[in-house]
């Protein structure tokens, strides 16, 4: 059972467009969300999160969005770049909890 | 600042054998955890441990044994490797428990199994 989905593999923008990527999640219990880049033969890198109490986190061209009653965050890049190109994973922190439960990830692509 | 590392970071084996994937972190932060990431997956936890002598199981843990004699080195063995087990291992590393604390990861180690 899919606590955290990303239900697009992937998406392809332009330079200099928004890239919007979105995750849904089913587990009332989760009080933390994170946004992770992944470049090839990298580890994943922390980029951005949002307490379940909030409903928008800002970051430089990066923003989060939480939409606790569809159960919905979605993660804005603007403007996009062609080194946003990598894999996005969304994850989410059960309260209590020192684990995190994963989406699958989404690949972004930046086109110059 | 080393970070977080993780060696070797390609290993091939055959089935049947024992093999162990290093992990070593510089931040002295009291948790760490393996993930394998396989295709279609994402990201599954196998083991996570709290601190030295502490350890928990994951998702996945069937296979695997963990070790925490050091707070910096978090090994994983793979007792009798499985053609299964072929898949990218990540170790991470998280400061506490204070709530929304992200986990900081290696770059991974590729283990193919023959």
């Amino acid at each position: 059972d899919q606590q955290v989905k990303q239900n697009s593999p992937s998406l392809s923008v332009q330079e200099g467009r928004i890239s919007i990527l979105n995750c849904d999640y089913t587990n009332s219990m989760f009080d933390y969300f994170l946004w992770y880049k992944k470049y090839p033969a990298e580890g994943p890198t922390f980029l951005i999160s949002i307490s379940s109490i909030k409903d928008k986190n800002e970051d430089g061209r990066f923003t989060v969005f939480l939409n606790k009653s569809a159960k919905h965050l979605s993660l804005h890049i603007v403007p996009s770049q062609p080194g946003d190109s990598a894999v996005y994973f969304c994850a989410a922190s059960v309260r209590g909890s020192e684990k995190l439960v994963f989406g699958k990830g989404t690949k972004l692509t930046v086109n110059p | 600042d080393a970070g977080i590392t993780q060696s070797p970071r390609y290993k091939i084996t055959e089935t049947g054998r024992q093999v162990t994937l290093m992990c070593h972190q510089t931040w002295s932060h009291s948790y760490m955890f393996w993930y394998r990431q396989d295709l279609g997956h994402g990201l599954r936890l196998i083991y996570y441990s709290a601190a030295a002598d502490i350890t928990d199981k994951g998702e996945v843990p069937d296979g695997y044994v963990v070790s925490r004699s050091k707070t910096e080195n978090f090994p994983l063995t793979l007792e009798s490797a499985t053609r299964s087990q072929t898949s990218v291992y990540f170790c991470a590393s998280r400061r506490d428990r204070a709530p929304g604390q992200p986990q900081h990861f290696g770059d991974g180690t590729r283990l193919s199994i023959l």
